[in-house]
């Protein structure tokens, strides 16, 4: 079983619905992030969390929301989704060490498109 | 804010050619990711680097960090069609939250 989840894998959406994109992971990780990706522009990230209770803005949250319900889980709601939110979304997950330079695991992805 | 320059953006080769991907930071950087995509698929994490001066070897691919710690680099040699995918440089930035990313070099290997 993959260790990092993402649901669904990929939706077709219109303009103005609300939209949730789920992870879980089974890693046992507390760190998690949701990036999304378009062609040229690499991975931005849009919120992380080390944490239930520790939950960041990254660089493009405009028209994002989540929510961390439980150590394993980290989704991403678009309350009201727009065109140029189409991507691919991804969610990562990355531990605590001794190091503070932990590598990231990735899920799937969800490809969304927004019409 | 610390940003991460990765050049070329694509690169095509024949197989059996080498390919080098750079990694350029215009401060200092406290470590080093490497990632691999292939086509349709998500990052893959590949090796990370620490150490000024740094060169780590993984079969046919050597990662190097430079001596300023400013600039890195993965040489693939005699490529082959499975190296296909976009390889992706990425650090942590000062508050070791979160990873800045380089946009990534795509290769694409003619058989």
């Amino acid at each position: 079983d993959a260790d990092v989840t993402q649901t669904p894998r990929n939706r077709i959406t219109k303009t103005g619905k609300r939209i949730m994109l789920e992870c879980s992971q089974t890693k046992g990780h507390d760190r998690m992030y949701w990036y999304r990706q378009d062609p040229g522009l690499g991975l931005r990230l849009i919120y992380y969390s080390f944490d239930v209770k520790d939950i960041n803005k990254g660089e493009i949250s405009d028209g994002y929301s989540v929510s961390r319900q439980a150590q394993a889980k980290f989704s991403l709601s678009l309350e009201s989704a727009i065109p140029n939110q189409t991507a691919l979304y991804f969610c990562a997950t990355s531990g605590r060490s001794g190091s503070s330079y932990n590598e990231q695991f990735f899920g799937p992805g969800t490809r969304l498109t927004v019409l | 804010g610390q940003q991460v320059m990765q050049i070329p953006q694509y690169q095509h080769v024949q197989e059996g050619e080498d390919f080098t991907t750079y990694c350029n930071s215009s401060t200092t950087l406290s470590n080093i990711q490497w990632y691999k995509q292939r086509p349709g698929g998500h990052p893959v994490f590949l090796i990370q680097l620490v150490k000024s001066g740094e060169v780590k070897k993984q079969k046919r691919l050597t990662f190097q960090f430079g001596e300023a710690k400013k600039n890195s680099s993965l040489h693939i040699t005699a490529t082959q069609t499975t190296d296909v995918g976009t390889y992706f440089c990425a650090s942590y930035a000062g508050n070791n939250r979160k990873l800045i990313w380089g946009l990534g070099t795509s290769l694409a290997v003619n058989p």
